[in-house]
């Protein structure tokens, strides 16, 4: 179990769909993390929340729209994604502008047809 | 941003030490390394971090050079479980950026 909770676990979409992918965290943490990991690569950061503001964006795609509702809460917002953005999205959340380690779920597999 | 390279895979007998190295020639002063594990359809699982100093948790230790261009994460006395892949991580600056490495692919046989 991790203190980082990511729904659904797996989710299959297809090109056309709207889907969200999910995460909450109740530590505190007011700095939340998406990256994406292909299979047998390393997770690649995607954009970082600080304080509910998006405070990095990779240079992601449109097609992929981070939201932070409040504090404890991010979403993954996903529409007309293609193969290739089949994945493990993973979320993560740490303390801003301190040295603690990030805090990671255990992932969303995603699945685009 | 400060980079990692790490050897893509090791092997260690169960109870043996496995020593993982890492080296970051690039780091910053101000620069932390990070080391977490990742086994097979799990979240990373952060195992312990450090500046300059050696660390020591109930998980592993830490050794960073002097000049703070290498590190290697110890496993003590490894078990099959500790089977994973392996990430050096830096964070970038005073940023909220982690970038991971390419990972070792720890092996632990019986």
């Amino acid at each position: 179990d991790t203190e980082v909770t990511q729904t659904p676990k797996h989710l299959v979409m297809g090109m056309t769909n709207k889907k969200s992918l999910k995460c909450e965290q109740h530590m505190g943490h007011r700095a939340m993390y998406w990256y994406k990991q292909k299979a047998k690569k390393p997770p690649e950061l995607m954009f970082v929340y600080s304080y509910e503001k998006l405070s990095i964006n990779e240079s992601v795609p449109s097609r992929f729209s981070p939201e932070c509702p409040n504090s404890s809460l991010l979403n993954l917002h996903l529409h007309a994604l293609q193969p290739e953005d089949s994945a493990l999205y993973l979320c993560a959340s740490t303390t801003t502008g301190g040295l603690s380690p990030l805090h990671f779920g255990n992932g969303t597999r995603l699945t685009v047809t | 941003d400060a980079k990692t390279t790490q050897p893509p895979s090791m092997d260690c007998a169960e109870g043996r030490a496995a020593n993982l190295p890492c080296n970051h020639s690039t780091i910053s002063g101000n620069e932390y390394v990070y080391w977490y594990r990742q086994i097979h359809s799990q979240g990373p699982q952060y195992i312990i971090h450090g500046l300059k100093n050696n660390e020591t948790n109930e998980m592993a230790s830490l050794i960073i050079t002097e000049d703070r261009k290498s590190s290697t994460l110890i496993l003590p006395h490894a078990t099959l479980r500790d089977t994973a892949v392996y990430y050096c991580i830096v964070r970038v600056g005073n940023t909220d950026k982690l970038i991971f490495g390419t990972g070792t692919r720890l092996q632990v046989f019986p």
